[in-house]
């Protein structure tokens, strides 16, 4: 069975500073993986997702994530924080047969000035 | 173009009695999911349509919730006998075609649901 591990609930960091949020996963075959974001009260939005084309993938609002088989893991990175990246984030992996997707724990985010 | 639609936003019930919260997906998406997200248990998968066939229950956490799509777009999940630890927000997605593990799913605003 498919399942990922968001290794921090919480990450803090400072306006400027680059954010590196982790996330393992675990599957018997090639997994298709996304990022969501939440912002509060609001509703998730994808950021990025990887079908097993290029291992970095681009998201919006300068997110990026490498996928490593050797780690078996998909961390969702940025250079430079923004007070508007202040949300929750979530890894995802989808299921093969049913494209049901099946959710981290979720990462908050925290962005100091 | 408009997105995946909830209503209502919020829904405050007294235990017992039964909810319906209703989903419109995107225009043209055949597949429609519902998830769960409560305090506690994270995101949850409730149950899945996927055109005309027939549903993927397996995510219902017990036979007080069900679902329906009538005529291949909009949604309902129902509540029965509602309990408190039904309290979560329920969140609708749809995607343009299931099963490829590549179609992106748009979500919902979500309704929150308060079981007093």
């Amino acid at each position: 069975a498919q399942s990922v591990t968001q290794l921090d609930s919480h990450v803090s960091v400072s306006e400027g500073t680059p954010v590196l949020l982790r996330c393992n996963y675990s599957s018997s075959y090639s997994p298709s993986l996304f990022w969501y974001v939440q912002h509060p009260n609001k509703g998730l939005q994808l950021l990025l997702k990887y079908t097993s084309a290029a291992t970095l993938v681009k998201g919006i609002n300068g997110f990026e994530a490498e996928f490593k088989k050797s780690e078996t893991s998909f961390h969702l990175t940025k250079p430079s924080a923004h007070m508007s990246d202040a949300a929750e984030y979530f890894c995802v992996v989808s299921d093969l047969n049913t494209d049901k997707l099946i959710f981290g724990t979720g990462t908050r985010l925290q962005v100091f000035p | 173009g408009a997105g995946v639609s909830q209503s209502p936003s919020n829904k405050v019930t007294e235990k017992g009695k039964d909810v319906e919260l209703r989903c419109d997906p995107i225009s043209g998406h055949t597949a429609l999911y519902w998830y769960r997200q409560s305090l506690g248990q994270g995101l949850e998968f409730l149950i899945y349509f996927q055109g005309n066939s027939a549903p993927d229950k397996s995510g219902l956490p017990s036979d007080r919730f069900s679902a329906e799509r009538t005529g291949g777009s909009v949604s309902t999940l129902t509540i029965q006998r509602t309990q408190q630890e039904d309290s979560a927000v329920y969140l609708c997605a749809s995607s343009l075609v299931a099963g490829t593990t590549t179609d992106t799913q748009y979500f919902g605003p979500g309704t929150r649901l308060t079981v007093l």
